[in-house]
C-alpha cells in the first residue's frame, strides 16, 4: 500500500520537550499538508508543501513549530518547549499535480499527549 | 471569509434507516466540496467530492451527497446504514488559492442495533 504514512502514532511527552513527527506521503504527490485536529474540532490547516518550498503557513504555526520537507519527499514537523495547550493529533495529507491537486488524501495521525 | 457548517453534532439512527447529514459553507466562487469520514482514533478517509457537472455526485460505501447552490448545501445521504457506518463525518470546502481545505466541526454518527 502506498497510502500516506506518518511517525509515530502517538507520542507522549512532557510539557517542554521537543518533538518531531514525520509524514511520508504518496510517492507521486508534490503537495503535502499539515493540519491540527483537537478533541471535538475539524482538522485545521498549519502549513503547505510544494515540493520542498513552504508557500504558506497558518497563523496557529507559532514560532515554536517548524516544518521541512528537505528533499520534496517526506516531511517533519518539530514543535519546541511543547505546551499542554499542543495536545492534538496530528495530521498530513497530500496531493497530486494538476486536475487531481484538490483531492488530498490523509495519513493516520500522530496523536500528541503533553503532560 | 469560507467557513463550512455542520449544524448536527451528533445523530442517531438505527441500523437499515436512511441517513442525512447536513453541511452548509460559505464561499465566494464555485466551491469545491468534500466529505470525510474519521474512525476513532483513526486519519481521514475521502468519501466524495463535487467539483463542477452532475450535483448529485456518488461516493464509496454506497453515500451520494448533492450540491444545492441556492441553499449554499452539501448534504451527505445514505439510503440504509450499516453499522460499520458509525464514525465522525467531517464536509470541508477547498480553500482556492490558499490550497487549504477549510473543515466543519463534525457529525459524529452512532448507529443503532
Amino acid at each position: 500500500d502506498t497510502g500516506v504514512s506518518q511517525d509515530p502514532r502517538h507520542k507522549i511527552t512532557k510539557r517542554g520537550q521537543n518533538v518531531t513527527f514525520r509524514c511520508d506521503p504518496i510517492s507521486e504527490h508534490n503537495r503535502l499538508y499539515w493540519y491540527r485536529q483537537t478533541l471535538g474540532q475539524g482538522p485545521e490547516f498549519l502549513t503547505y508543501f510544494q515540493n520542498e518550498a513552504q508557500l504558506e503557513k497558518s497563523r496557529l504555526l507559532s514560532d515554536r513549530f517548524s516544518a521541512e520537507r528537505p528533499k520534496g519527499s517526506f516531511s517533519t514537523l518539530e514543535i519546541q518547549r511543547t505546551e499542554q495547550g499542543d495536545s492534538a493529533m496530528y495530521l498530513c495529507a497530500s496531493s497530486s499535480r494538476g486536475g487531481a491537486s484538490y483531492e488530498q488524501y490523509f495519513g493516520p495521525g500522530t496523536r500528541l499527549t503533553v503532560t | 471569509a469560507q467557513s463550512v457548517t455542520q449544524p448536527d453534532i451528533h445523530i442517531t439512527v438505527s441500523e437499515g434507516a436512511s441517513l442525512e447529514l447536513r453541511c452548509n459553507y460559505s464561499y465566494g466562487a464555485t466551491p469545491y466540496l468534500f466529505w470525510y469520514v474519521q474512525s476513532p482514533g483513526q486519519g481521514l478517509q475521502l468519501l466524495l467530492k463535487y467539483f463542477s457537472g452532475d450535483t448529485l455526485v456518488q461516493g464509496i460505501k454506497g453515500f451520494e451527497a448533492e450540491f444545492k447552490r441556492s441553499q449554499s448545501s452539501f448534504n451527505l445521504r445514505k439510503p440504509s446504514v450499516h453499522w460499520s457506518d458509525a464514525a465522525e463525518y467531517f464536509c470541508a470546502v477547498y480553500g482556492g488559492a490558499t490550497n487549504k481545505l477549510i473543515f466543519g466541526t463534525g457529525t459524529l454518527l452512532a448507529v443503532q442495533p
